[in-house]
C-alpha cells in the first residue's frame, strides 16, 4: 500500500497530557499538509511543509501545537497540554509539486484524538 | 466566515438517477476547485477537480461544472450507485494568488443512494 499512512489511528488522553501523531506521506510527494476535522465540519488547514520547510501555519495552530518534518519524509504533529477542545480527527495529506498536481492532495485515514 | 459553502447537509437519490451536489464560494481568488468523497472512519478521497479557466470537467460518471460569475460549482453523478453513498466535500484553493495550495473545505453533503 503506497498511500498516506497515519499512526496511531485512535488516541485517548487525559487533559493536560502531551500527544504526538505521525504521518508518512506518499514517497514521491514533497508537500505535506496537516488538517483538523471536527464533527459536522470539513477539514480545516493547520500547517504545510514543502520538503522539510514549514512554509505556512494557520492561526488555528496555537503555540501548544508544533509540527516537524525533519528529513522531508515523515512528519509529526505534537499537541502539548491537551484540552478537551483539541478532540478531533487529525488528517495528514500529501501532494506532488507540479503546478496543478499540488492541489490534488491525498489524505491518510486520520488520527482520532479524544481528550477526557 | 465560511468561504466555501455547501448548503445542503444531506441528499437522497434513487439508484440510477442523477445526483447533483452544490457548492458556493465567496473568495474570488480561488482558482482551483476539488471534490472529495469520505466514507466513515476513512480520510477524504480525491474525486475530481476543475481549474478556474474551465467550466466543465468530466471523469466517467462524475462531472463538475463551474460558474465563475455566480461563484458556484456543482458535482453531477450519473447514474448514481449505492456505493456512491458517502459525505462529499467541496474544496477550493487560491494557490497562485494566495497560499501554497492549502484547501478550504465546505461542511460536506451526505449523499444516500437508495437501491
Amino acid at each position: 500500500d503506497t498511500g498516506v499512512s497515519q499512526d496511531p489511528r485512535h488516541k485517548i488522553t487525559k487533559r493536560g497530557q502531551n500527544v504526538t501523531f505521525r504521518c508518512d506521506p506518499i514517497s514521491e510527494h514533497n508537500r505535506l499538509y496537516w488538517y483538523r476535522q471536527t464533527l459536522g465540519q470539513g477539514p480545516e488547514f493547520l500547517t504545510y511543509f514543502q520538503n522539510e520547510a514549514q512554509l505556512e501555519k494557520s492561526r488555528l495552530l496555537s503555540d501548544r501545537f508544533s509540527a516537524e518534518r525533519p528529513k522531508g519524509s515523515f512528519s509529526t504533529l505534537e499537541i502539548q497540554r491537551t484540552e478537551q477542545g483539541d478532540s478531533a480527527m487529525y488528517l495528514c495529506a500529501s501532494s506532488p509539486s507540479g503546478w496543478r498536481e499540488k492541489y490534488e492532495q491525498y489524505f491518510g485515514p486520520g488520527t482520532r484524538l479524544t481528550v477526557t | 466566515d465560511q468561504q466555501v459553502k455547501q448548503n445542503s447537509p444531506s441528499l437522497s437519490v434513487q439508484e440510477g438517477r442523477i445526483s447533483i451536489l452544490n457548492c458556493d464560494y465567496t473568495n474570488s481568488m480561488f482558482d482551483y476547485f476539488l471534490w472529495y468523497k469520505k466514507y466513515p472512519a476513512e480520510g477524504p478521497t480525491f474525486l475530481i477537480s476543475i481549474s478556474s479557466i474551465k467550466d466543465k470537467n468530466e471523469d466517467g460518471r462524475f462531472t463538475v461544472f463551474l460558474n465563475k460569475s455566480a461563484k458556484h460549482l456543482s458535482l453531477h453523478i450519473v447514474p448514481s450507485q449505492p456505493g456512491d453513498s458517502a459525505v462529499y466535500f467541496c474544496a477550493a484553493s487560491a494557490g497562485h494568488g494566495g497560499s501554497q495550495g492549502n484547501l478550504i473545505f465546505g461542511k460536506g453533503t451526505k449523499l444516500s443512494v437508495k437501491p
